[in-house]
């Protein structure tokens, strides 16, 4: 298996612009995660899916951040406007909950946002 | 608010050093616990440790659970400086299914 893929690797574009981030989890994962880490916080959960339904987006941090997963192979994470402190790497991850406990995670190498 | 707290949040050591890393958390619900290494890009797995007590060894690592002061440590023996990474926690539960909360992690240098 590939692992979990995400696009693009690094992202530069100027405040106000559209992002749109994309990841595509392990075939057979039912967990899709969206990650955000900075110097400042670390890893941050934004929003994360089962069976292709969002089930905490607690995370995400403003309206202008969304979250989509329309079938079970592909997610979007989009933010519209975006602003200079949206700057981070993202990261997807995906898993397979084996009984009662948290699977292990397997992350994409992630996306470097910069806004300028 | 379910949190996990690590420390130290940076250590520089030698090249055959042992060190230990702290991990506490406070989460509802706790389903297990978590250790990752990020070097320069993803994180990579581990340790999982859902029981008190038991020690998971990989080589030169090794981990343990104590659910009664809601705290797990890892252990690096004879350190490499391959070693050098931020090792993160990552605590399973916060009142949901397989959502993984994490540290902000330790930033471990091994120098030569």
């Amino acid at each position: 298996d590939a692992g979990v893929i995400q696009s693009p690797r690094h992202e530069v574009t100027e405040m106000g612009q559209e992002v749109t981030l994309r990841c595509k989890p392990i075939s057979g994962h039912d967990y899709l995660f969206w990650y955000r880490q900075t110097m400042m916080r670390g890893l941050e959960l934004l929003i994360y899916f089962n069976n292709n339904v969002p089930i905490d987006d607690s995370g995400m941090p403003e309206d202008r951040f969304s979250a989509k997963m329309p079938n079970a192979s592909f997610s979007t994470l989009k933010i519209q406007p975006s602003e200079p402190r949206d700057s981070a790497v993202y990261f997807c991850a995906s898993s397979f909950r084996a009984g009662t406990n948290t699977g292990e995670l397997f992350f994409g190498e992630g996306s470097r946002l910069t806004v300028l | 608010e379910d949190k996990v707290v690590q420390s130290p949040l940076s250590l520089v050591v030698h090249e055959g050093d042992t060190v230990t890393l702290n991990c506490s958390y406070e989460v509802t619900n706790f389903r297990s616990l978590l250790w990752y290494k990020q070097e320069k890009k993803a994180p990579t797995f581990l340790f999982m440790l859902t029981s008190s007590g038991i020690e998971k060894k990989s080589g030169r690592l090794s981990s343990i659970l104590d659910k009664k002061e809601l705290s797990s440590i890892l252990n690096i023996t004879a350190t490499q400086t391959g070693d050098s990474a931020i090792h993160l926690c990552a605590v399973g539960g916060g009142g949901a299914t397989n959502k993984l909360i994490f540290g902000t992690g330790t930033l471990l240098a091994v120098q030569p």
